[in-house]
């Protein structure tokens, strides 16, 4: 049964910090990895989708990584902002997603 | 614009009640999921479907029904039998295929008292 974890579960930075989110599964043989979004009492944002062939994916300042056969994966946030701040989820997928409890991030100005 | 509506965004009910709530894609995407969001207990599967006119239990299906007679609709039937109903309901959908990023609607946050 996949199990996917995520730490820390909750991260307070100042402003224009960079920072990495974690994300670790136990079953490495996953179709891709996907990283979401939610700001409070909203839904899902999709933020990044990595295929299970590709090590990386970009999308301005956010970077994700992937690493299938350590079953980890990084969200990189360059130059953080108080407009970050949110839960980020990952999660993979087989007939189903299975998520990440989340990390909270707060970006204080 | 396409997307993935839920309604309502909140709703309330007295204890006994069964409630409908809606989920409406506009993508063309075969399968679609209802989740359960509690705090601390992240996202955990209701039911899935992958085609019309059929679907699955998911990990908490218990007090819980659906339907699936239109590709573009799945709504979820919160019943009397389900014991903790409060909690925030999120719809998903996502294209068949090995790609399987899901796009997730806006929420209902159900409160039942």
């Amino acid at each position: 049964k996949q199990e996917v974890t995520q730490i820390p579960a909750a991260l307070s930075v100042p402003e224009g910090e960079n920072l990495v989110l974690n994300c670790s599964f136990t079953d490495s043989a996953i179709y891709n990895l996907q990283w979401f979004r939610q700001d409070p009492g909203k839904g899902l944002t999709s933020l990044l989708l990595i295929q299970s062939s590709q090590r990386e994916q970009t999308s301005g300042r956010l970077n994700a990584s992937l690493d299938k056969s350590s079953g980890r994966s990084t969200l990189y946030i360059a130059a953080s902002q108080p407009g970050d701040s949110a839960t980020y989820l990952c999660a993979v997928p087989r007939y189903k997603l299975t998520f990440g409890k989340g990390t909270l991030l707060t970006v204080n100005p | 614009d396409g997307g993935i509506t839920q309604s309502p965004k909140y709703l309330f009910r007295k204890e006994g009640q069964n409630v409908t709530l809606s989920c409406e894609q506009n993508l063309n995407h075969d399968a679609m999921y209802w989740y359960r969001q509690d705090p601390g207990q992240g996202l955990r599967l209701i039911y899935y479907s992958q085609i019309v006119n059929d679907f699955q239990k998911g990990d908490i299906a218990e007090g819980y029904s659906v339907s699936r007679e239109k590709k573009e609709s799945f709504p979820l039937t919160v019943t009397s039998a389900q014991k903790n109903p409060t909690a925030f309901y999120l719809c998903a959908s996502n294209p068949t295929g090995s790609s399987y990023e899901q796009y997730f609607g806006p929420g209902t946050r159900l409160t039942v008292t």
